[in-house]
């Protein structure tokens, strides 16, 4: 299995764009999780989904993020308008079975600099 | 909310010593506590985790030992090498999800 694929790999934008980061999680894990990391907030779970609906989205920052896992190979995360605080490394990862709490595995992440 | 708290937030040994690396929880109905280890430009990867019907587990040079009634649980690493060097995450359970806590920056030194 090739792991967690996140696209793009890097991504810069100017302020007020709108950015869609995509995640691909391993094959049969039942569980998706979006997560920022910055320096200042270290890593913080924004939203995620269990068989394709979303769980706990609590941790979205406000309106302009969404996500959506239309089905069980495939995830966005979308922000529209973006801002320069946005910039952050963004992380998708899932984990397999009925358990939410087990090895969450992690993709290698979307570098994102906004403007 | 659920808080994770993780010490120290940078750590410098020397290559073969031990590091020792402790976290913190509020939850007592937390039951699995797992360490992460991510290296420059990576995502986190799982290295050892704990669940709470045992004290301590170990894997060739890592160990992690909980202490339920006191709520932490640390990371030990020994005979430290060159590629130990990397941030160092732990996690617990908290408001119904992974908590993480703010990571250990360890650089092994030759």
């Amino acid at each position: 299995d090739a792991g967690v694929i996140q696209s793009p790999r890097h991504e810069v934008t100017e302020m007020g764009q709108e950015v869609t980061l995509r995640c691909k999680p391993i094959s049969g894990h039942d569980y998706l999780f979006w997560y920022r990391q910055t320096m200042m907030r270290g890593l913080e779970l924004l939203i995620y989904f269990n068989n394709n609906v979303p769980i706990d989205d609590s941790g979205m920052p406000e309106d302009r993020f969404s996500a959506k896992m239309p089905n069980a190979s495939f995830s966005t995360l979308k922000i529209q308008p973006s801002e320069p605080r946005d910039s952050a490394v963004y992380f998708c990862a899932s984990t397999p079975g009925l358990a939410r709490y087990n090895e969450q595995f992690f993709g290698p992440g979307t570098r994102l600099t906004v403007l | 909310g659920e808080n994770v708290e993780q010490h120290p937030s940078t750590l410098s040994v020397q290559e073969g010593d031990s590091a020792v690396i402790k976290c913190t929880y509020s939850d007592s109905a937390s039951n699995y506590f797992p360490w992460y280890k991510q290296e420059l430009g990576k995502g986190p990867q799982l290295i050892i985790d704990i669940r709470s019907n045992v004290g301590e587990k170990k894997d060739q040079r890592i160990a992690v030992t909980l202490n339920k009634t006191a709520k932490h649980f640390s990371l030990h690493i020994t005979e430290t090498q060159p590629e130990d060097s990397a941030v160092y995450f732990c996690a617990a359970p908290g408001g119904g999800k992974l908590q993480f806590g703010a990571g250990t920056q360890v650089v092994v030194t030759p």
